[in-house]
């Protein structure tokens, strides 16, 4: 199965702040990539597909990169309303497995 | 309006049976895969199970061989059948997939709890 992981578990940033979360593939998955961000008690919400496609109705300060084995998620001014877990997915096979997370909190 | 809604959780003993439902409206759930993906108290998200448009079913190890995914067509509902439940079962449990090509989750469940537990 293809392992994901990602990095830094835990993010403490303020309003403003340029945020960056990597996720590393254990074997390549093309540009078959997703992140989702979670609030507590709520269902995850789909942010970017395809790597880098943006999700209908998600603020453009969101952005995906990446291809092969590592990606990236970037908030470009993070505000109050960002600060949730996020997690990325592989759905290159048919074990879409998650990252474990990152948590951005308030600094 | 595109949603799903699951149902059928709640408090089973160790070694007991649960059914999930997942009724869709505004789509179909046969037309692309879907999926369940559970979240333990406190934890990060797993996959649990996929069954694709064609039939064919996948699941994650920790339930494979307990665990069946299906779908009902004519009710546009999807399934999860939980036999043997154990203690590190207890989780949300949530029903997603793709409503277009992109191939991600574009649409979740509510989900539902599944506690287990003497």
């Amino acid at each position: 199965d293809i392992q994901m992981t990602q990095s830094p578990s835990t993010l403490s940033a303020s309003v403003g702040d340029r945020v960056t979360i990597t996720c590393r593939a254990s074997q390549s998955i093309s540009s078959w990539l997703a992140w989702y961000q979670q609030k507590p008690g709520k269902a995850p919400k789909l942010l970017i597909y395809k790597a880098s496609s943006l999700e209908s109705g998600v603020p453009s300060r969101f952005s995906g990169s990446g291809s092969g084995t590592e990606f990236t998620l970037t908030i470009s001014s993070l505000q109050p309303d960002d600060f949730a877990t996020y997690y990325c997915q592989q759905y290159n096979t048919y074990s879409q497995t998650f990252g474990q997370g990152t948590k951005v909190e308030i600094k | 309006e595109v949603q799903l809604v699951e149902s059928g959780g709640g408090l089973i003993q160790p070694g007991g049976s649960l059914r999930l439902s997942c009724a869709a409206s505004g789509f179909t759930v046969s037309s692309n895969y879907m999926s369940w993906v559970r979240q333990a108290p406190g934890k990060g998200l797993e996959w649990v199970s996929v069954i694709y448009s064609g039939g064919s079913t996948y699941y994650a190890d920790s339930v494979k061989g307990r665990f069946t995914i299906s779908r009902d067509n004519s009710k546009n509902t999807l399934y999860l059948q939980m036999n043997s439940l154990r203690a590190e079962d207890t989780a949300v449990y949530y029903c997603a997939g793709p409503t277009n090509q992109g191939g991600a989750f574009d649409i979740w469940g509510q989900g539902t709890m599944v506690t287990v537990s003497s």
